[in-house]
């Protein structure tokens, strides 16, 4: 099986601008959750989809927004883009329920604001 | 709240040392899950095990073993003969009653040939 692919895998936006981040899950998948990670915070869970819903959500400003497609694939949004967005954003897919399931990560895309 | 603490922050050691990566965590669930991930350099996180709150049987798998102790809220992770292909940065997680990952800081792990 493929795993967790995320597309771009690299970008550079700069400040104000607006990005759309991809990510197709593992086969058989249908749920998506999305991660930032940054040196200064670690590792965050911004939000999770499920059957095209938005599940479960981070402590992250309204800037930050998603959705999940029939065919499970999810987007993420970043709107106005601050400097402080920099990092690498995460897409982590599991086969139903998160809360039990293990969830499996892509190779992540790393965003720099400029 | 629900917390993970991974207090070394970078550990080093000559090819094929045993190392241990500690991870203490807090958490007012009963029910909770615990995972061990790993991130070498390219960036994606690799997922090594997943315990429950009501297992608490130490696991083996190969040079890789865990060792979960509920009475020290712990869940240590231990590479016996390291290789330099370990070197990474690894993860402990926590997962409880509000359906989020909460994440240790990492331990950057170097093996040193």
């Amino acid at each position: 099986k493929a795993g967790v692919t995320q597309t771009p895998r690299y970008l550079i936006k700069t400040r104000g601008q607006q990005v759309t981040l991809s990510c197709s899950p593992i086969s058989g998948h249908r749920s998506v959750s999305w991660y930032q990670q940054t040196p200064g915070q670690g590792l965050q869970f911004l939000f999770e989809y499920f059957s095209e819903t938005q599940r479960n959500k981070g402590n992250f400003p309204g800037r930050f927004s998603g959705r999940q497609f029939s065919n499970s694939r999810s987007e993420m949004n970043v709107s106005t883009l601050e400097l402080g967005d920099s990092a690498l954003y995460l897409c982590a897919s599991s086969q139903a329920d998160a809360w039990v399931e293990t969830q499996y990560f892509g190779p992540g895309t790393r965003l720099l604001v400029l | 709240a629900q917390k993970v603490t991974q207090a070394q922050t970078e550990i080093s050691v000559v090819e094929k040392e045993d190392v241990t990566l500690d991870c203490v965590y807090e958490t007012r669930d009963t029910t909770y899950y615990l995972f061990w991930y790993k991130q070498p350099p390219s960036g994606e996180l690799v997922f090594l095990i997943r315990r429950n709150s009501f297992d608490e049987q130490n696991e083996i798998s190969g040079r890789y073993s865990w060792n979960f102790q509920k009475s020290t809220s712990s869940f240590n992770f231990t590479i016996t003969a390291s290789q330099v292909v370990d070197s990474a940065v690894y993860f402990c997680a926590l997962k409880g009653s509000n359906y989020q990952l909460i994440w240790g800081a990492g331990t950057k792990l170097i093996i040193k040939p």
